[in-house]
């Protein structure tokens, strides 16, 4: 079983629709939940960077964590095409000195 | 946000040569640098760990020898693929950070002829 597990899409919505983007991870030392956004041939860029369980929002984005269910989101609401991209959840605790481990990424596709 | 530069943005050399890569953190001094590999549709693979002054631990399966890392200051770091190969051509993305969260380089396009 990997640490993160993350469905890799791809995921096609229409222009407007409020996207559900999701990870599970099976270690409870995490601690720091992380969102990336990579577009094709392109570097990640950080999005979202919540520490702990709750809500966080930017914008039209909010990151959630629920730790007791080791499960966390990221919405988007009023999609646009430019948000066409991979969406990367990352996390990282006190173990292994803090390593990140990255999910494989959520391929979403918004149409006009 | 923080900000991390790659140069160059591309490359193509000839099989046999090295290429260097370089890595550097803008606004922040990265005590810790990362560098992965990425191919066409797939996740990052992480290649390397380094911090300031300190050797490179490599992940398993990532040959030491043939990608040579330098972190020689706390916003400089480098990748240096030795003795490059046709199956070297991929894309490097390096990373940074001197907190929790990683910031990402724009990535380097490495082809190898």
């Amino acid at each position: 079983q990997k640490e993160v597990e993350q469905d890799p899409g791809p995921l096609s919505v229409p222009e407007g629709a409020i996207v559900s983007l999701n990870c599970t991870y099976s270690n409870s030392a995490f601690q720091y939940f992380m969102w990336y956004r990579q577009y094709s041939r392109k570097g990640p860029e950080l999005l979202m960077y919540t520490y702990s369980s709750g809500n966080k929002e930017d914008g039209r984005f909010t990151a959630q964590v629920d730790k007791s269910s080791k499960y966390i989101s990221l919405f988007i609401r009023d999609s646009q095409p430019s948000d066409s991209a991979t969406y990367l959840c990352a996390m990282s605790g006190n173990t292994g000195g803090f390593k990140t481990i990255f999910g494989a990424g959520t391929r979403l596709f918004v149409k006009a | 946000g923080a900000v991390v530069s790659q140069h160059p943005s591309r490359v193509i050399c000839k099989s046999g040569t090295s290429v260097k890569i370089e890595c550097r953190s803008l606004d922040f001094q990265a005590t810790t640098m990362f560098w992965y590999r990425q191919f066409p549709k797939q996740s990052l693979m992480l290649m390397a760990t380094s911090n300031e002054g300190s050797k490179a631990t490599y992940e398993q399966g990532v040959e030491k020898d043939k990608f040579l890392i330098n972190h020689a200051s706390l916003t400089l770091s480098t990748l240096t693929v030795t003795s490059a190969h046709p199956e070297d051509s991929s894309f490097y993305i390096c990373s940074a950070r001197d907190g929790r969260p990683q910031y990402f380089g724009p990535g380097t396009r490495l082809l190898v002829l």
